[in-house]
């Protein structure tokens, strides 16, 4: 059973500071890789997908890297802004089902 | 671009009683899933199907039923809800592809059994 760890459960920084988000998995075998954003009484919103086959993808302030022999994923979020303040969740697909880790809550500080 | 809807969006039960939550896409995608959500586990998957009147189970299916007649609808039916059950709930949908399969989440469905 695929098992998905995000560390750290939450972060706290300065405006302007970059955010570095870890995620790891246990099986490898993975179709892709997705992040996603939830704010407070909301869905998620997807940010990145980065297929098995990729190493990473950029999005503006945003860059997620893939490792999938060693199982793990880093999002990347340049210049911090508190319009960045969410729970961000990373998610492994296999077989077109998603197992999610249970996420990193960011808070940016003005 | 109405996306993926879900309704209620909050709703207070009684133990025993049956509820059921509506999901509807309009982008005719051949997946949808059932997650719920709750503190110290994450989203964790109930149902999905992969297409019209094909459905199969996830993580925690039971005490779940579910149905797919049409591909744009996949109603998720709690058929005697537990206290255990409170929880929210996202229905989500998503088209396998050459760029990949891209889910999207509906707003989630809040519910609380008393």
């Amino acid at each position: 059973k695929q098992e998905v760890t995000q560390i750290p459960a939450a972060l706290s920084v300065p405006e302007g500071e970059n955010l570095v988000l870890n995620c790891s998995f246990t099986d490898s075998a993975i179709y892709n890789l997705q992040w996603f954003r939830q704010d407070p009484g909301k869905g998620l919103t997807s940010l990145l997908l980065i297929q098995s086959s990729q190493r990473e993808q950029t999005s503006g302030r945003l860059n997620a890297s893939l490792d999938k022999s060693s199982g793990r994923s880093t999002l990347y979020i340049a210049a911090s802004q508190p319009g960045d303040s969410a729970t961000y969740l990373c998610a492994v697909t296999g077989d077109y089902k998603l197992s999610f880790g249970a996420g990193t809550t960011v808070t940016v500080r003005a | 671009d109405a996306g993926i809807t879900q309704s209620p969006r909050y709703k207070i039960t009684e133990t025993g009683r049956q509820v059921t939550l509506m999901c509807h896409q309009t982008w005719s995608h051949s997946y949808m899933f059932w997650y719920r959500q709750d503190l110290g586990h994450g989203l964790r998957l109930i149902y999905y199907s992969a297409a019209a009147d094909i459905t199969d189970k996830g993580e925690v299916p039971d005490g779940y039923v579910v149905s797919r007649s049409k591909t744009e609808n996949f109603p998720l039916t709690l058929e005697s809800a537990t206290r255990s059950q409170t929880s929210v709930y996202f229905c989500a949908s998503s088209e396998p592809g050459r760029g990949g399969n891209t889910i999207y989440f509906g707003e989630g469905s809040w519910l609380t059994v008393v």
